[in-house]
């Protein structure tokens, strides 16, 4: 079975401080993403990762920005946070970039900031 | 341009059949349907390609209507366990796995 992990589930930070969101794949796939879901909204994708050390911004990346320095390891980094980024985080992983490819999603980060 | 997804709730018996409807404003090379129960990830359960081609689940069925950009999702009998988000991803490219997700419709099952 594929495995997405992240680091926590709940997530409690204050305005203005930075924030590291953690996430791991145990299946080798080359595409990871980086999506925030809000009610009403559905799933917006922040970044995507095709490789390692290689990004692309999504469809809202402002006040975010992304490292993959390991193809199993693809975090999301909120440089200071906001009240605005209060959110729930989900990352997933696909095997490469055929348009057939099944996400595979992370069990999500609630990150609330105060 | 996120997919526009409609309706966006319906409350069913068991038993009862639901359709829920995922348009584009671009066109589509495939769609993506995930279901999403409280509490959890999203999880895959069917796409559809292009040209007619459906991969996916035994007793939920779609239908992918290129030339509408429209794809709907059909649920039949439905049970308890069917409840939950479904959202939609459309993939415009086919050549880099990123999706558009639409905003999800929640369903949801009463005995």
């Amino acid at each position: 079975d594929v495995k997405v992990t992240q680091s926590s589930r709940y997530l409690v930070k204050r305005t203005g401080e930075k924030v590291f969101l953690e996430c791991v794949q145990d299946m080798d796939h080359e595409n990871m993403f980086w999506y925030r879901q809000d009610p009403g909204l559905g799933l917006r994708l922040i970044y995507f990762s095709y490789d390692v050390k290689m990004k692309e911004k999504g469809d809202i990346p402002e006040g975010y920005s992304v490292s993959r320095e390991k193809k199993e390891r693809f975090s999301l980094i909120l440089e200071s946070a906001s009240t605005n980024q209060t959110s729930m985080y989900l990352c997933a992983s696909s095997s490469g970039g055929a348009g057939t490819d099944t996400q595979y999603f992370g069990p999500g980060t609630r990150l609330t900031v105060l | 341009q996120q997919p526009v997804q409609s309706p966006q709730a319906v409350i069913l018996r068991e038993g009862e059949d639901a359709v829920i409807n995922c348009s584009s404003s671009k066109a589509l090379y495939s769609v993506h349907w995930y279901r999403q129960k409280h509490g959890e990830a999203p999880v895959f359960l069917m796409i559809l390609l292009k040209g007619g081609e459906q991969k996916g689940h035994e007793k939920i069925s779609a239908s992918f209507n290129e030339k509408k950009q429209q794809s709907s999702l059909y649920l039949t009998a439905s049970q308890l366990s069917y409840s939950g988000t479904y959202f939609c991803g459309t993939d415009g490219s086919g050549n880099t796995g990123k999706l558009i997700f639409g905003q999800g419709t929640t369903l949801q099952v009463k005995p």
